[in-house]
């Protein structure tokens, strides 16, 4: 099953804007991490934050985690037609050395030049 | 540095075929391996996972099984192919610690006809 939930499906801006995704799941989590998918390849991880942080940057990318609300979001700041690309949320439930990511449907990001 | 290699990147099997993906990491030992699958527009399903050589463990009931011969060797089969198989094949792998990314493989589109 789906852990994580991303939203909005599909989001279209204007390069220079800012973009924000947000991601919601329903059980707790060692950590929550973001990845990026071009169209027709493997996945590429953004950033990973932890259960006991709150934010995180990373060059661009800004991250938050609300555990209380079960929710995270990604903040792409100025964004780039690069930056088109689809985006996943992953949770890492707890499980130890078995612990598995499980992915979101991703949402489509469209950055217009 | 650790890279991790996925052939063949596109395949055509008629149903009833058997298959075989192959996945390989280098620079890296003792990792935890994973297959996804990726149906069009949709999020990624774990179908199995490995955290060492012979182990194998599988999410969803299904025609596929999953085989770990060497420590940094994974490789996905079916005796039979589906239709229902079609779909984008992932691999990847992590360190044991949870708390660490998944790197993966540029992944193998499966049209099954």
């Amino acid at each position: 099953s789906q852990q994580g939930e991303e939203d909005p499906q599909a989001l279209s801006i204007q390069e220079g804007e800012n973009a924000t995704m947000n991601c919601s799941y329903k059980t707790s989590i060692n950590n929550l991490q973001w990845y990026r998918q071009n169209s027709g390849r493997g996945l590429v991880h953004l950033i990973l934050i932890r259960s006991n942080e709150r934010e995180k940057h990373s060059g661009r990318l800004r991250v938050t985690l609300d555990t209380s609300k079960k929710s995270s979001s990604l903040l792409i700041t100025a964004s780039r037609a690069a930056d088109t690309a689809s985006y996943f949320c992953a949770t890492d439930a707890p499980g130890g050395a078995n612990s598995k990511l499980t992915f979101g449907k991703g949402i489509t990001l469209s950055v217009r030049p | 540095s650790q890279t991790i290699h996925q052939w063949p990147a596109t395949l055509v099997q008629p149903v009833g075929s058997p298959l075989s993906l192959e996945c390989t990491v280098e620079g890296t030992s003792n990792p935890n391996l994973y297959w996804y699958r990726q149906a069009a527009g949709r999020g990624l399903q774990l179908l199995f996972y490995s955290v060492g050589i012979g182990q194998i463990s599988s999410e969803v009931p299904q025609n596929l099984s999953a085989s770990r011969p060497q420590d940094r060797q994974f490789i996905l089969s079916s005796k039979k192919l589906l239709l229902s198989d079609s779909g984008f094949y992932l691999c990847a792998w992590r360190q044991g610690d949870y708390n660490s990314p998944l790197h993966f493989g540029n992944g193998t589109r499966l049209t099954v006809t």
